[in-house]
């Protein structure tokens, strides 16, 4: 059964805290792990695909960081904005099967 | 307009009613998904297709059917509803070069299902 772990479960940060949390997973088989961003009442959407050890991606405020050989990425919020409140959700791809963790839900208050 | 659209987004049914949950979309890929949210747990495979001949059972696929009747629809049916199927469901995509692996998903809006 491949885990995948989150946490924390949930985070309240105040706006312009800067933030980060895990996904932990399998560290064999290793093939993609995958971000996403599901704010309330629409649809997840993507925010980072990575494949490679040591892989770093940006979008904006927001950055992600891979480490295959110890089996956990982290995803950080610089500077949080109450548009940043959502839940991250993590998956983890091995080469026939993706598993998605139970997520983050990040409060920002302004 | 939404490039995955879901419908219903919101039923109430009985136990042992049938439902049925339909998913289109306009992205033009191959490959669609059933997924189940619960709370306290991440998005389950329920089944997925990678085009209109193909069907595959996912983690969750007991008590569900699909129906791939073109490129642009997939259709999840719930024959006997029952309570524990009560649910968050979504419907994704993925591009036909990427894939369930490494492919990133593209997710409809959710239909949230309630079984009494």
């Amino acid at each position: 059964i491949l885990n995948v772990e989150q946490s924390p479960q949930s985070l309240h940060v105040q706006e312009g805290d800067s933030t980060n949390f895990t996904c932990s997973f399998p560290s064999s088989n290793f093939y993609a792990l995958h971000w996403y961003r599901w704010e309330t009442a629409k649809s997840p959407e993507a925010l980072f695909v990575m494949t490679l050890n040591g892989d770093e991606k940006k979008k904006g405020r927001i950055s992600a960081t891979l480490n295959t050989k110890e089996g956990y990425s982290y995803l950080y919020i610089k500077g949080s904005q109450p548009e940043d409140s959502a839940t991250y959700l993590c998956a983890f791809c091995n080469n026939n099967d993706m598993r998605f963790g139970a997520g983050t839900r990040l409060t920002v208050k302004p | 307009d939404a490039d995955v659209t879901q419908t219903p987004r919101n039923r109430i049914t009985k136990t042992g009613k049938r439902i049925m949950l339909e998913c289109s979309q306009t992205k033009g890929h191959d490959r669609m998904y059933w997924y189940r949210q619960d709370p306290g747990l991440g998005l389950r495979l329920i089944y997925y297709s990678f085009d209109v001949k193909d069907i595959n059972k996912g983690e969750i696929s007991d008590g569900y059917s699909v129906s791939r009747q073109a490129q642009a629809k997939f259709s999840l049916s719930l024959e006997s509803a029952i309570p524990n199927q009560t649910a968050l469901y979504f419907c994704a995509t993925s591009d036909p070069e990427g894939g369930l692996i490494t492919g990133e998903l593209f997710f409809g809006e959710g239909s949230r299902l309630t079984v009494l």
